[in-house]
């Protein structure tokens, strides 16, 4: 059972452009939604979390959207660049349970 | 911080084999996490341990995979005997509590 769904599996953008990938979840026990970002090579790095008492988390170009009713949240790649081509996998968890991951999405920009 | 050690980064094996992996987590985190990453299962999580503790291992696909936390800071996942569809890139993962996980750079295991 996929406890957290993601989508796209892959998207192409051209650079500046302003990706976005969607999450949904079903556990309303779920407090806590990162986004990873791995690069070819390399292990996945926390990129940006939100708890769901807020709709919606700034960090630089990256913002995640929250959307509690809907189980949603979705992460934008502002001014999208070459450099930000990477798999971008979005996770949950809920109380002491560990992670669960997305599958990823594979994300290209091009200039 | 050196971050989280795997050993080896790359590793080919011949199928029937022992293949043993390891990690050395964060000083002063608590939790350590074994994951396997596929293109089509995506990162499964095999083991997690709190304070060298075994936590949940219900995701260890078979009696073949076993994990160890001896100490601290080193821990192994073993799989004995080995088959191609092991071939996966395992992760470590450390973390303070359970918040943000810092990843290692993996394993790339192929068992021909």
């Amino acid at each position: 059972q996929q406890q957290v769904k993601q989508s796209p599996q892959s998207l192409i953008v051209q650079k500046g452009g302003i990706p976005i990938i969607n999450c949904a979840y079903e556990n309303t026990a779920f407090d806590y939604f990162p986004w990873y970002q791995q690069f070819p090579g390399k292990g996945p790095a926390l990129l940006i979390a939100i708890r769901p008492d807020v709709s919606e988390k700034k960090e630089g170009r990256f913002t995640i959207s929250f959307n509690k009713s809907a189980k949603q949240f979705s992460l934008h790649i502002m001014d999208s660049q070459p450099g930000d081509s990477a798999t971008y996998f979005c996770a949950a968890r809920g109380g002491n349970t560990p992670l669960v991951f997305g599958k990823g999405t594979r994300l290209s920009v091009i200039a | 911080d050196a971050g989280v050690i795997q050993s080896p980064r790359h590793e080919v094996t011949e199928m029937g084999q022992e293949v043993t992996l390891r990690c050395k987590p964060i000083s002063g985190h608590d939790y350590l996490f074994w994951y396997r990453q596929t293109m089509m299962r995506g990162l499964e999580l095999l083991i997690y341990f709190n304070n060298n503790v075994p936590i949940d291992d219900s995701g260890m696909p078979e009696d073949r995979f076993s994990a160890k936390m001896p100490n601290a800071s080193f821990s192994t996942l073993k799989i004995q005997p080995s088959e191609p569809r092991d071939s996966a890139v395992y992760f470590c993962a450390s973390s303070l509590g359970l918040g943000g996980y810092t990843f290692g750079s993996g394993t790339r295991l192929t068992v021909v």
